[in-house]
């Protein structure tokens, strides 16, 4: 079945630095790719997306490739801001079956100061 | 941007209660889902509905799981009689659109449930 491995958290950074969250997948057939982001007491928002092979999804500075051939969906950001500080979950979905994401766990980034 | 509601944000049953769960999807979309986290674990997914009946439902959906969309606004997760380990956060989600694999799904804030 389709899974989704996301490197644990916390992640702890300073402002301004750069951020890598690392996500990897399996699954069946051409799945889409997601990030979504949770903000201290606020739901689940999509942030950024990714289709087929080789699209690059990006938002807010954000950015992450769809590697079919590592079956990766890195998240990167060149210089995170405090108010960047959330939960990020990677997830995917299968062909034919949009309704059904399958995430990961959930890695949490800290900015400060 | 529009939002899901949900309420309450945290609720507090003893084991064996039912618990009603609400969700107020955005007011155009079509297609409604529930997803729970239980702590440190992953979301997973529990239920899609479509046009009042279920479109799909994962193996944790089971016969004390039950979903409806009572007056055309509200969508509700019903657990009939509740155990320990239905203690998780719940989240509603809701989409215009479904089938292609890359719609956006807008999300709750979640209820946290908790089962003594």
């Amino acid at each position: 079945g389709n899974s989704v491995t996301q490197m644990e958290g916390p992640v702890t950074l300073s402002e301004e630095a750069f951020l890598t969250i690392n996500c990897t997948y399996t699954a069946t057939g051409y799945p889409s790719l997601f990030w979504y982001v949770q903000y201290p007491g606020e739901g689940l928002q999509l942030l950024l997306k990714a289709t087929k092979a080789d699209d690059k999804g990006s938002n807010k500075g954000f950015e992450a490739t769809y590697r079919k051939e590592t079956t990766s969906f890195h998240l990167e950001k060149g210089s995170v801001q405090v108010s960047d500080s959330a939960v990020y979950f990677c997830a995917l979905s299968g062909s034919g079956t949009a309704s059904k994401l399958t995430f990961g766990t959930g890695t949490r980034l800290q900015v400060t100061l | 941007e529009p939002e899901v509601t949900q309420t309450p944000s945290h609720q507090v049953t003893q084991m064996g209660q039912e618990v009603i769960l609400r969700c107020v999807p955005i007011s155009n979309h079509l297609y409604f889902y529930w997803y729970r986290q239980i702590l440190g674990q992953k979301v997973e997914f529990l239920v899609s509905f479509y046009n009042n009946e279920i479109s799909e439902k994962s193996e944790i959906f089971d016969d004390q799981f039950s979903v409806e969309r009572p007056d055309g606004s509200n969508f509700t997760l019903k657990i009939r009689s509740t155990k320990l380990e239905d203690s998780a956060m719940y989240f509603c989600a809701s989409s215009a659109a479904s089938g292609t694999g890359s719609e956006k799904l807008f999300f709750g804030s979640g209820t946290q449930l908790s089962v003594l």
